[in-house]
C-alpha cells in the first residue's frame, strides 16, 4: 500500500472550514484514498473515500489533485465535536487485501 | 442495534496471567478484526477473520491467539500477558473482507499489564 504523510496537528476555529492535507506521492492507479477519524480514543469512524474525482457526503468533502499525489479532506463548518485524530489511508478497494493500515494521523483541534 | 460490542472495557493483569477479550457484532458481517493501539500510535492489525471458520495473522500476532466462535463472535486471547501488551484493543467488523469503507469499530478494551 502507498505511504501517506499528514501534519501531526492542526487547529481550526469553530464554524470555519477545516482543511486537512494528505500527501500520497507514491499512490498507484488502482489505489483509493480513504479517511477515517478517531474521537477521543473511541474506535475509528469511516468518513469518506475517493479514487480520482472529488467526493462529498453528509460529513465531508474530499478533493484529490489531478495527479493524485495529494488530497484534502474538508469539514465545511467545523464544530467542537469534530476534534479528533484524522487518518488518511491509501489502498486498493478490492476484496482480499486485509490490512487497513493506520498511520499516526493529524490531530485536529477545533477552537471555540 | 449495538454494532460491535467489546468486553471488558478495562482490565489490569499481572505479568504471566492469561485472559480473553470478547467481541461480538450484530450486523451479520462476514469479516472481523483485532487491532491494538499504543499511546500516540496508529492502529496495528493483530489477527483477522475473513469469514466464519478462517483466521489469519496480521502485522503483530506474536503473543496472541484468536477464535472465530461463530459468525457473530471473535475472541482474542493472551496466554501469558507481558507489559509490552499494555495497549488499547479494538475489534472491528466489515461486511466483506477488505471492504475498507465499511469497517465498524467497537469502543475498545483498555488493558494494562503490570
Amino acid at each position: 500500500d502507498a505511504k501517506t504523510t499528514q501534519p501531526p496537528s492542526m487547529d481550526c476555529a469553530e464554524g470555519r472550514a477545516a482543511n486537512l492535507p494528505c500527501n500520497h506521492s507514491t499512490i498507484s492507479g488502482n489505489e483509493y484514498v480513504y479517511w477515517y477519524r478517531q474521537i477521543h480514543s473511541q474506535g475509528p469512524q469511516y468518513i469518506i473515500h475517493g479514487l480520482k474525482n472529488n467526493e462529498t457526503n453528509e460529513m465531508a468533502s474530499l478533493i484529490i489533485t489531478e495527479d493524485r499525489k495529494s488530497s484534502t479532506l474538508i469539514l465545511p463548518h467545523a464544530t467542537l465535536r469534530d476534534t479528533a485524530v484524522y487518518y488518511c489511508i491509501v489502498r486498493p478497494s478490492n476484496f482480499g487485501n486485509e490490512k487497513l493500515t493506520f498511520g499516526t494521523g493529524t490531530r485536529l483541534t477545533i477552537i471555540p | 442495534n449495538a454494532g460491535v460490542t467489546q468486553t471488558p472495557k478495562f482490565q489490569v493483569l499481572k505479568t504471566g496471567q492469561s485472559m480473553t477479550l470478547q467481541c461480538a457484532q450484530d450486523m451479520n458481517h462476514n469479516s472481523m478484526y483485532w487491532y491494538r493501539q499504543d499511546p500516540g500510535m496508529g492502529l496495528r492489525l493483530i489477527y483477522y477473520s475473513a469469514s466464519e471458520g478462517t483466521t489469519d495473522k496480521g502485522e503483530v500476532p506474536n503473543g496472541y491467539n484468536v477464535s472465530r466462535l461463530n459468525k457473530r463472535e471473535f475472541s482474542l486471547r493472551l496466554e501469558s500477558a507481558a507489559p509490552s501488551q499494555t495497549s488499547v484493543y479494538f475489534c472491528a467488523s466489515s461486511a466483506y473482507a477488505g471492504q475498507a469503507r465499511g469497517y465498524t469499530f467497537g469502543s475498545g478494551t483498555r488493558l494494562t499489564v503490570v
